[in-house]
């Protein structure tokens, strides 16, 4: 499967804290997106990084992406109480067939103590 | 822009009854997509449209489960009959080339009992 897995699944810090996610995936990619979803919503794209970027930021983001190891972590600085929620990344698949499909992973549960 | 919108956002039913549920995408985008969230298996993805056709539609879990897309602004998923297996959230969402960031819907409850 082309599926991301997060790590870890559950991870809960205080405010001020910084939080990192990671993502693995199996398959060669054009690029990798993560998105962040709040309970009972939808989930919201924060981020994409292209297969040949290794960093990007995007305000208290930082996402790098290691392709020779297929895998990714979203960091988020100093965080708030209202960081809590779930996150995901999704990948695409390179030369694949099902152009514009998207794999999602399980999730990383963020909770943010005030 | 009002974003994807769904509806409804909560539905109760029985076992074997019909259920539909909708989508309207965002205007513009040309790619559209069901996927289904439950604790057990996460986000999986159900079906989606590329200029209102079906691309891909091997997530669909059985023939009870059907997806139209009869123009560029609307979009329904139908299970006909309804399980109670299938009580998950149900999201639609959008996007407007391939390989570009999703839109959400705030999803439908689906609830069969």
């Amino acid at each position: 499967s082309q599926q991301g897995e997060e790590d870890p699944q559950a991870l809960s810090i205080q405010e001020g804290e910084n939080a990192t996610m990671n993502c693995s995936y199996k398959t060669s990619i054009n690029n990798l997106q993560w998105y962040r979803q709040n309970s009972g919503r939808g989930l919201v794209h924060l981020i994409l990084i292209r297969s040949n970027e290794r960093e990007k930021h995007s305000g208290r983001l930082r996402v790098t992406l290691d392709t020779s190891k297929k895998s990714s972590s979203l960091l988020i600085t100093a965080s708030r109480a209202a960081d809590t929620a779930s996150y995901f990344c999704a990948t695409d698949a390179w030369g694949g067939s099902t152009l514009g499909r998207l794999y999602f992973g399980r999730g990383t549960q963020l909770t943010v103590w005030p | 822009d009002a974003g994807v919108i769904q509806s409804p956002r909560h539905e109760v039913t029985e076992m074997g009854q019909e259920v539909t549920l909708r989508c309207k995408p965002i205007s513009g985008h040309d790619y559209l997509f069901w996927y289904r969230q439950t604790m057990m298996r996460g986000l999986e993805l159900l079906i989606y449209f590329n200029n209102n056709v079906p691309i891909d539609d091997s997530g669909m879990p059985e023939d009870r489960f059907s997806a139209k897309m009869p123009n560029a602004s609307f979009s329904t998923l139908k299970i006909q009959p309804s399980e109670p297996r299938d009580s998950a959230v149900y999201f639609c969402a959008s996007s407007p080339r391939p390989n570009s960031p999703l839109h959400f819907g705030n999803g439908t409850r689906l609830t069969v009992t």
